[in-house]
């Protein structure tokens, strides 16, 4: 079956930096695009960012662009994110989820936790 | 950019009811990049509905979704025990952004 196991999460201070892994199973991880979404309480479900099978294509969205650097290691089957000049309002729980071809997430991570204070 | 508003923000309801749930779109959007997700606590969303009205695997025939142009609804025929949950919708846009909905709770009255 499908699994995908987010780790790395923490508790980090404002500025700080933070790494993100997912690892995934059960299917062919080529073949698909995948995102990291997050979500806090006050402001629900938010799209962070998105890779393309190969790892050309890259979208990010305006409240992480430049901060953030969404990567994949295909031999690994394997997603990233690199999360630096974290702020306050990045603190929320981060899903791995994989994109299906019409713009939707078939498959989702269980989420860490990522923390940003002092 | 688009805002997808969901409405109710809560909605309380008693098993066997039928529920709908609304999501609008601040401009037109395509039917094919509209998806709906169940989430319940502790727990990473679940697909729903996607392309409007198109169930995914393994959800029952209670659920359905529809819609068009800025409005779009999801409808639970006959609400079961484990349907409640909070509901969002999810927009693809034409900028290669993706933007959900507040949600909605479905609460039990």
């Amino acid at each position: 079956q499908v699994q995908l196991v987010e780790s790395g999460g923490g508790l980090v201070k404002p500025g700080g930096s933070l790494r993100l892994s997912c690892t995934t199973s059960g299917f062919t991880f080529t073949d698909y695009y995948m995102s990291w979404i997050r979500q806090t309480p006050g402001k629900g479900l938010e799209w962070v960012s998105s890779i393309s099978s190969g790892g050309s294509t890259i979208y990010y969205a305006d409240s992480v662009k430049g901060r953030f650097t969404i990567s994949r290691d295909n031999a690994k089957n394997s997603l990233y994110v690199q999360m630096n000049s974290l702020r306050a309002d990045d603190t929320a729980i981060y899903y791995c989820a994989r994109r299906a071809s019409s713009h939707y997430f078939d498959s989702w991570g269980q989420g860490i936790l990522v923390t940003v204070s002092s | 950019e688009i805002v997808l508003t969901q409405s109710p923000g809560t909605l309380s309801l008693s098993p066997g009811d039928r529920a709908t749930l609304s999501c609008r779109a601040s401009q037109s959007v395509s039917n094919n990049y509209l998806a709906w997700y169940q989430q319940k606590p502790g727990q990473a969303p679940r697909l729903l509905i996607y392309a409007t009205s198109s169930r995914a695997t393994d959800i029952p025939d209670r659920f359905s979704g529809s819609g068009s142009g800025t409005d779009f609804t999801l409808t639970i025929s006959r609400l079961e025990p484990e349907d409640f949950a909070v509901y969002s919708c999810q927009l693809y846009t034409t900028s290669s952004r993706y933007i959900f909905g507040r949600g909605t709770k479905l609460e039990i009255k």
